[in-house]
């Protein structure tokens, strides 16, 4: 079974450039994630979808980020304008959908804000 | 709100040493408990679970049990190998909301040879 898909997996952007990430999680998974993980830290959840709606997004900076999940399969993480504190690995997971079932993580996308 | 605390690391051992990576959660109600595991360039992996009090997680020789009477769910290994050289994470899904996972800030383990 392939696993969550992410790219690009390093993305170097000067402050107030605006960058994309994308993830395609494990097919049949209706829940993805995105989480944030800064350096020295555990990863922060971003936004939560099940199949297409947002489930949760309350720790997501709603000024300079946005994200979707069209169709309810592959999903984009935007930012616009990026900030020096944005530099960190944003994490993308998939899971069925219950409380209890494992999240699968993708290899993650480093961000660096210059 | 919902957090876990997980001992400070960098923790260096010896090959066959017994590991103990400490994790306490402050959460409502009946959380599930994970411990993922990082490897070196690689991407976050569970290790193992429990989803009630009582309940013992258990995979590659590494252990957990759910104390709620603690608020507990230390890791154990009886024996760590090189190979298990990694960033541990502990964390809580809490029942009733979002299963969004909250972490723990992560201990480094290191097993020397």
């Amino acid at each position: 079974e392939a696993g969550v898909a992410q790219s690009p997996r390093y993305k170097i952007i000067e402050k107030r450039q605006s960058v994309a990430f994308w993830c395609n999680p494990i097919s049949g998974h209706a829940t993805l994630y995105w989480y944030q993980q800064i350096l020295g830290q555990g990863p922060k959840l971003l936004i939560q979808f099940q199949n297409n709606g947002v489930v949760d997004d309350s720790q997501l900076p709603k000024d300079r980020f946005s994200a979707e999940r069209l169709k309810g399969v592959d999903s984009t993480l935007k930012i616009q304008p990026a900030k020096l504190e944005d530099s960190a690995v944003y994490l993308c997971a998939s899971s069925l959908g219950q409380v209890t079932d494992t999240q699968y993580f993708g290899p993650g996308t480093r961000l660096t804000v210059l | 709100g919902n957090s876990v605390t997980q001992m400070e690391g960098p923790v260096t051992l010896s090959e066959e040493a017994f590991l103990t990576i400490n994790c306490t959660y402050t959460a409502t109600g009946y959380p599930s408990l994970f411990w993922y595991v990082q490897y070196p360039g690689e991407g976050l992996q569970l290790l193992l679970k429990a989803t009630k009090a009582d309940d013992k997680g258990s995979n590659k020789g590494f252990e957990a049990t759910y104390r709620k009477e603690t608020t507990s769910f230390h890791l154990e290994k009886g024996s760590v190998q090189v190979s298990d050289s990694a960033v541990y994470f502990c964390a809580l899904s809490a029942q009733g909301g979002s299963e969004k996972l909250v972490f723990g800030k992560g201990t480094k383990l290191t097993v020397n040879p």
